[in-house]
């Protein structure tokens, strides 16, 4: 079985841009949580989708946003990018959320000029 | 709210010698999980050992094992016959309910030939 996909791998981005992350889950896993890690505050929770709908959120200012689709992909977007947001960005898939084993892809990396 | 506190940051050890990472945790719910995941340069996460909090038994996995103490909120890990693939950051994480993997700072480990 695949694992977690994450597209693109690398970005460089300036400030006040909008940038789009891709993540495609395992197979059947309908649950995808997105963590932002950055060496001062570590990993964070952003949210995380179930089944298209967003079933929890962070403490994430607004600009952060995401989506899920039927096929269980799911894309984040971050608007007016700031120099803070530069960071490893983590999308994780499970089976069902909840206590679910979360596995996790291989990030992508947003740098912020 | 839930905290997960890692509060070394570094640790050595020899290779085939054994070493202990600490975490201790604190969270409102009866029914969680705790996890140890291991990053590596690569930055990938992969999930190295769970253990339900409501089973007593400390849970296992080849040379990593855990040391569970509810009523301490305390969760280690032990790492047997220390091999140098096993160098990397290793975080501690907790997860209720609500699917939000709360993680430590993390431990860089490192393994000396």
């Amino acid at each position: 079985k695949a694992g977690v996909t994450q597209t693109p791998r690398y970005l460089i981005k300036t400030r006040g841009q909008q940038v789009t992350l891709s993540c495609s889950p395992i197979s059947g896993h309908r649950s995808v949580s997105w963590y932002q890690q950055t060496p001062g505050q570590g990993l964070q929770f952003l949210f995380e989708y179930f089944s298209e709908t967003q079933r929890n959120k962070g403490n994430f200012p607004g600009r952060f946003s995401g989506r899920q689709f039927s096929n269980s992909r799911s894309e984040m977007n971050v608007s007016t990018l700031e120099l803070g947001d530069s960071a490893l960005y983590l999308c994780a898939s499970s089976w069902a959320g909840g206590r679910s084993e979360q596995f996790f892809g291989p990030g992508t990396r947003l740098t912020v000029l | 709210a839930q905290t997960v506190t890692q509060s070394q940051p570094e640790m050595s050890v020899q290779e085939a010698e054994t070493v202990t990472l600490s975490c201790t945790y604190d969270t409102s719910e009866s029914d969680y999980y705790l996890f140890w995941y291991k990053q590596p340069p690569s930055r990938q996460m992969i999930l190295v050992i769970r253990q339900e909090a409501y089973k007593q038994q400390n849970a296992t996995e080849n040379r990593f094992s855990v040391n569970f103490q509810k009523a301490a909120k305390s969760f280690s890990l032990k790492i047997s016959d220390s091999q140098l693939g096993d160098a990397a950051m290793y975080f501690c994480a907790l997860t209720g309910a609500n699917s939000k993997l709360t993680f430590g700072k993390g431990i860089t480990l490192s393994v000396r030939p």
